[in-house]
């Protein structure tokens, strides 16, 4: 069966600080992989997708970058955090239907 | 257009008692709504799904329909427990742009005991 993994779980980050991500899927080949980030008690916003190795579409400007290392690895980034990055990263894939998305436990960022 | 309207924003509701989420699409290309259940701390969890082709769609206590013509989908669940209570998120597929997921706001649903 199928598994998503995102790490850490939780991550306290300064202001200007670098960041890294991960999201990992086992038990599957080829899946398009998405990152999402949910403010506190508000909706999911699509930041990044990929439909395979090194293939990245961004969604919205920001502060953020996304990469692609491996089929089932995608990675989210940033050079400089922002009071404003802090929020709730989810990291989703789809298998090769390219319809039902299945969500990772996410990871809570809290830039200080 | 890729909007997904979702009403209402939070529910409450007497163990026991039906709750319903009423979502609208804008885009007449969309064919597959899935309907995803997200508890406090937690990744969104798929709870049930419909495509363009059928009009309702049950699994135990939960239910979805479908309006193709007027572009509106509902999530109903029976006999509401405890556990029921999270926060509910629609969404519509959009084939035509990369088979994105467009979301709606979300609905809080808070099953008093």
């Amino acid at each position: 069966s199928q598994t998503i993994h995102q790490w850490p779980a939780t991550l306290v980050q300064p202001v200007g600080s670098p960041l890294s991500l991960e999201c990992t899927v086992e038990g599957t080949s080829n899946p398009n992989l998405y990152w999402y980030r949910q403010a506190a008690g508000r909706g999911l916003q699509l930041l990044f997708y990929s439909v395979g190795i090194g293939q990245i579409s961004s969604e919205v400007p920001q502060n953020l970058s996304a990469s692609r290392p491996q089929d089932r690895q995608f990675i989210l980034s940033s050079k400089k955090l922002l009071l404003s990055d802090s929020g709730f990263y989810l990291c989703a894939w789809t298998g090769n239907e390219r319809e039902t998305q299945y969500f990772g436990p996410g990871t809570r960022l809290l830039v200080l | 257009g890729e909007n997904v309207e979702q009403h209402p924003s939070t529910l409450s509701v007497q163990e026991g008692d039906s709750a319903v989420i009423k979502c609208t699409y804008s885009d007449s290309a969309s064919n597959y709504f899935p309907w995803y259940k997200q508890e406090l701390g937690k990744g969104p969890q798929l709870i049930i799904d419909i495509r363009s082709n059928v009009g309702e769609k049950k699994d135990q206590r939960i239910a979805v329909t479908l309006n193709k013509t007027a572009k509106h989908f509902s999530l109903h669940i029976t006999e509401t427990q405890p556990e029921d209570s999270a926060v509910y998120f629609c969404a519509a597929l959009f084939p035509l742009r990369d088979y994105k997921l467009s979301f709606g706001a979300g609905t809080t649903v808070t099953v008093r005991a």
